[in-house]
């Protein structure tokens, strides 16, 4: 059964960096693509970043870009996101989503973990 | 602001048919047919329930369809069910290997 485990959420002052953590269990890590995406209070689903199941690629949000870096290690199954400048637009529950397509990307989510709350306050 | 307009909430009665639109421009919804749709239930992961416009991931009710006309995506779920309330979500791959979504659409079942 897949399962994703977000980590890495907390406050953080306009700014600041954080970097998030997901560990994948339950599939072969290594052959999907993983997803970043954000719902901030009161809003909607937001798309935040893709990497391609061997790195080759990545590609962000227009929001986030030049900010945010995705990366992975396949060998400990783990996807991060690395937030740099951080603002109040910021906010909001991080999910990281496994892409439905193996060995390939679709940009579809098959699943999604719980989600990491990230707070930009000073 | 959301790149992809949903209409804000839908309502209907049990039995009855409802259809979401989804709009976008030629650079997303327009130019690709990889628009897909979400479910949501409170508190709960979202549910992939339509992909390439008009696919069902296995196990998915018959009673979601989706089609596609221009810049603008349709979701529809006949006989309404009251577990099919929930807020349901368009996404479309564009243009630089981006995913907009759609604001959300909140369906009530009367």
């Amino acid at each position: 059964q897949v399962h994703l485990v977000e980590s890495g959420g907390g406050v953080v002052q306009p700014g600041g960096s954080l970097r998030l953590s997901c560990v994948g269990t339950g599939f072969r890590f290594s052959t999907y693509g993983m997803h970043w995406l954000r719902q901030a209070p009161g809003k909607g689903l937001e798309w935040v970043a893709v990497i391609w199941y061997d790195a080759t690629n990545k590609h962000y949000g227009d929001s986030v870009k030049g900010r945010f870096t995705i990366s992975r290690d396949n060998s400990n199954n783990i996807v991060y996101l690395q937030m740099n400048s951080l603002g109040a637009e910021d906010t909001a529950v991080y999910y990281c989503a496994r892409d439905e397509g193996e060995g390939r990307t679709v940009y579809y989510f098959d699943s999604w973990g719980q989600g990491t709350l990230v707070t930009v306050s000073s | 602001q959301s790149a992809l307009t949903q209409p804000a909430s839908v309502s209907a009665s049990p039995g009855q048919s409802i259809t979401i639109s989804c709009t976008g421009t030629s650079s997303d919804v327009g130019g690709y047919n990889y628009v897909s749709w979400y479910q949501r239930h409170p508190g709960k992961a979202p549910k992939l329930i339509i992909y390439d416009v008009t696919n069902r991931p296995s196990g998915v009710s018959n009673r979601f369809s989706g089609s596609k006309s221009g810049n603008t995506a349709s979701l529809t779920i006949s006989g309404l069910q009251a577990e099919d309330e929930a807020v349901y979500y368009c996404t479309s791959y564009a243009i630089n290997s981006r995913v907009f979504f759609g604001g959300g659409t909140t369906l009530t079942v009367l």
